[in-house]
């Protein structure tokens, strides 16, 4: 069975502080991770997947499979990163696709 | 971004109702997606649909039906609707197997009282 874990449910940094969200995994096969950010009154959205390898708002993650983890960096917040991250493990068991989220951890960034 | 809408977006029912809970897409998206969204369970799969009359299954079917006879719609009913299904439910599409992004509506906010 897969799982994700994001252990820290609530972040809070200072401006302009590096911030960390840490994101572990289990799954047996090659996973496709992803992380999703949902703003104050506004809809879940994808902020970065890891085949990508992108780097969006300033937010990098890098699979690391011998520590099965996706960890989401940013080495200065701002304020409007605050919102609620999801880290995400997407699988394909024959023809039927998971998707499967963690908890989520609301980060918050104060002025 | 109207190509994912939900409705209503608010909706208070009674224990025992049968209620629907709709999904529209405009992009002709091959997957749709049910999740509820709960303090402490984070976003959970309840069904999928691959194309239009395939579904499958989630993390936490029970007490849900969908169904999918054309693909822009993918409604999610209730079908007798309990306390514990008071959530936030979201409906998600993605283009095709290979894409991996999905793309999500804005939530509906289910009260069963």
């Amino acid at each position: 069975a897969q799982r994700v874990t994001q252990p820290e449910k609530l972040l809070s940094v200072f401006k302009g502080a590096p911030v960390e969200l840490k994101c572990n995994y289990s799954y047996s096969g090659s996973p496709e991770l992803f992380w999703y950010v949902q703003y104050s009154r506004q809809r879940l959205q994808l902020l970065l997947r890891h085949i990508s390898r992108e780097s969006i708002k300033g937010f990098t993650a890098d699979l690391n499979k011998g520590e099965t983890s996706f960890h989401l960096k940013k080495p200065f917040a701002q304020e409007e990163d605050s919102a609620m991250y999801y880290c995400a493990l997407s699988s394909w068991g024959g023809s039927n696709y998971k998707l499967t989220f963690g908890k989520g951890t609301l980060l918050t960034v104060n002025p | 971004d109207a190509g994912i809408t939900q409705s209503p977006r608010y909706k208070i029912t009674e224990t025992g109702r049968q209620v629907t809970l709709m999904c529209h897409q405009t992009w002709s998206h091959s997957y749709m997606f049910w999740y509820r969204q709960d303090l402490g369970h984070g976003l959970r799969l309840i069904y999928y649909s691959a194309a239009a009359d395939i579904t499958d299954k989630g993390e936490v079917p029970d007490g849900y039906v969908v169904s999918r006879s054309k693909t822009e719609n993918f409604p999610l009913t209730l079908e007798s609707a309990t306390r514990s299904q008071t959530s936030v439910y979201f409906c998600a599409s993605m283009k095709t197997s290979a894409s991996g992004e999905q793309y999500f509506g804005p939530g509906t906010r289910l009260t069963v009282t």
